[in-house]
């Protein structure tokens, strides 16, 4: 069965200091991963995927995951929170092209000024 | 690139009343487009794939009748909630297919008094 759990439904940090947010995932075949930003009321914008390249991929605002197969694991970084980065983060797995993906319950996260 | 847009981004109606949500792919073509229904603090529900030049597939426990979904260019979905009803209220997000990604929308807020 295809699944995404990310462990967090709340995450707080303080600004300046890094965020971490985790994302599991169980899929019979090859995925690609992806995160999501959502702010209040808005639509959902892509931060980075994963598409079987580069394991360590990159995205905008200065946010990274690492896709490790052998952890099933996919979780976001970033070095040093800013206030701007308070929002709810999906992450999504796509695991057969261009088929319905399957969501995380998402984080919320919370940044301390 | 890679831009969703949807039209109305908020709209109010009346018990009864029917209501269109547009989705278009601004700078690219989709065959697969997808329409999500987001609960308060709740992740989003996929409703319906919608194919260009085809019916599109609903998910269990979704109404058709009452949802209707047309995807007649590869860029253009609408979303019809026919005989609305205030339950119906929630924010409606549809989604574009490029290869394996989804870009979303910005998402319509709709409340039925």
């Amino acid at each position: 069965a295809q699944s995404v759990t990310q462990l967090d439904s709340h995450v707080s940090v303080s600004e300046g200091t890094p965020v971490l947010l985790r994302c599991n995932y169980s899929s019979s075949y090859s995925p690609s991963l992806f995160w999501y930003v959502q702010h209040p009321n808005k639509g959902l914008q892509l931060l980075l995927k994963y598409t079987s390249a580069a394991t360590l991929v990159k995205g905008i605002n200065g946010f990274e995951a690492e896709f490790k197969k052998s952890e099933t694991s996919f979780h976001l970084t970033k070095p040093s929170a800013h206030m701007s980065d308070a929002a709810e983060y999906f992450c999504v797995m796509n695991s057969g092209g261009y088929q319905k993906v399957t969501f995380g319950i998402g984080t919320k996260l919370q940044v301390i000024p | 690139g890679a831009v969703v847009s949807q039209h109305p981004s908020w709209v109010i109606c009346k018990s009864g009343t029917s209501v269109k949500i547009e989705c278009r792919s601004l700078d690219f073509q989709a065959t697969t487009m997808f329409w999500y229904r987001q609960f308060p603090k709740q992740s989003l529900m996929l409703m319906a794939t919608s194919n260009e030049g085809s019916k599109a597939t609903y998910e269990q426990g979704v109404e058709k009748d009452k949802f209707l979904i047309n995807h007649a260019s590869l860029t253009l979905s609408t979303l019809t909630v026919t005989s609305a009803h205030p339950e119906d209220s929630s924010f409606y997000i549809c989604s574009a297919s490029l290869g394996e990604t989804q870009y979303f929308g910005p998402g319509t807020r709709l409340l039925v008094l």
